[in-house]
């Protein structure tokens, strides 16, 4: 079965300090993966997936994250933090076979960027 | 470009009742896929078409809950018979092929008295 899990319910970092927020994974097959953003009372925004190719993926609003295959981490990042950063960031995955279409998030971290 | 749109964005009704919502996909995307949104949760997967087709169902989508996308277009989710526990974020999404990134829309947000 398909899992995803965010180990910090909340990041807090300083402007201009680089962040980190964790995502480890459980699939069959290779996975698909993907970060969102969600800003408060809107919906989810792409932000960047890794299929396959270069396990560093560069996405929206200079994040990017490192796709860890040994150790089913799939880590977002960003060098320098921005207060409008601060939202809930999920990250998610689907399975690599064709008939598992439905992606399973994790619970989502909340970001917290202090001036 | 039109993204995915909803509605509506709110909805309060009492339990019992009987509630519908609309998704609009992005224009040519051929899946759409709904999700349910709790407080402090992350989206859980609830139903998916590609074209017309159901194609799959999540055990979470119980007898009263029904899905429609007729023409392969714009999607509706009916709830009957509303309970408290349905009370949540309902969010669409929408893709072009099985490979490519899902765009969700803003959400209708449902409050069960």
């Amino acid at each position: 079965a398909q899992s995803v899990a965010q180990p910090e319910d909340q990041v807090n970092v300083a402007e201009g300090n680089p962040l980190t927020v964790k995502c480890t994974y459980s699939v069959s097959g290779n996975p698909y993966l993907f970060w969102y953003v969600q800003y408060p009372n809107r919906g989810l925004q792409f932000l960047l997936k890794y299929i396959t190719g270069d396990n560093l993926v560069k996405g929206s609003y200079g994040f990017e994250a490192e796709f860890n295959k040994s150790q089913t981490s799939f880590h977002l990042k960003k060098p320098s933090a921005l207060v409008s950063d601060s939202a809930l960031y999920f990250c998610a995955v689907r399975g690599g076979y064709s008939s598992a279409s439905k992606i399973i998030f994790g619970s989502g971290t909340r970001l917290s960027i202090r001036p | 470009d039109t993204g995915v749109s909803q509605d509506p964005r709110h909805k309060i009704t009492k339990r019992g009742q009987n509630v519908t919502f609309r998704c609009d996909p992005i224009s040519e995307h051929n899946r759409l896929y709904w999700y349910r949104q709790t407080l402090g949760q992350g989206p859980e997967f609830l139903t998916y078409f590609q074209n017309e087709a159901q194609l799959e169902k999540s055990r979470l989508l119980s007898d009263r809950f029904s899905a429609e996308r007729p023409k392969g277009s714009f999607s509706t989710l009916e709830i009957q018979r509303t309970e408290q526990g349905d009370s949540a974020m309902y969010l669409c999404a929408s893709a072009q092929g099985l490979q490519e990134t899902q765009y969700f829309g803003p959400g209708t947000r449902l409050l069960v008295l």
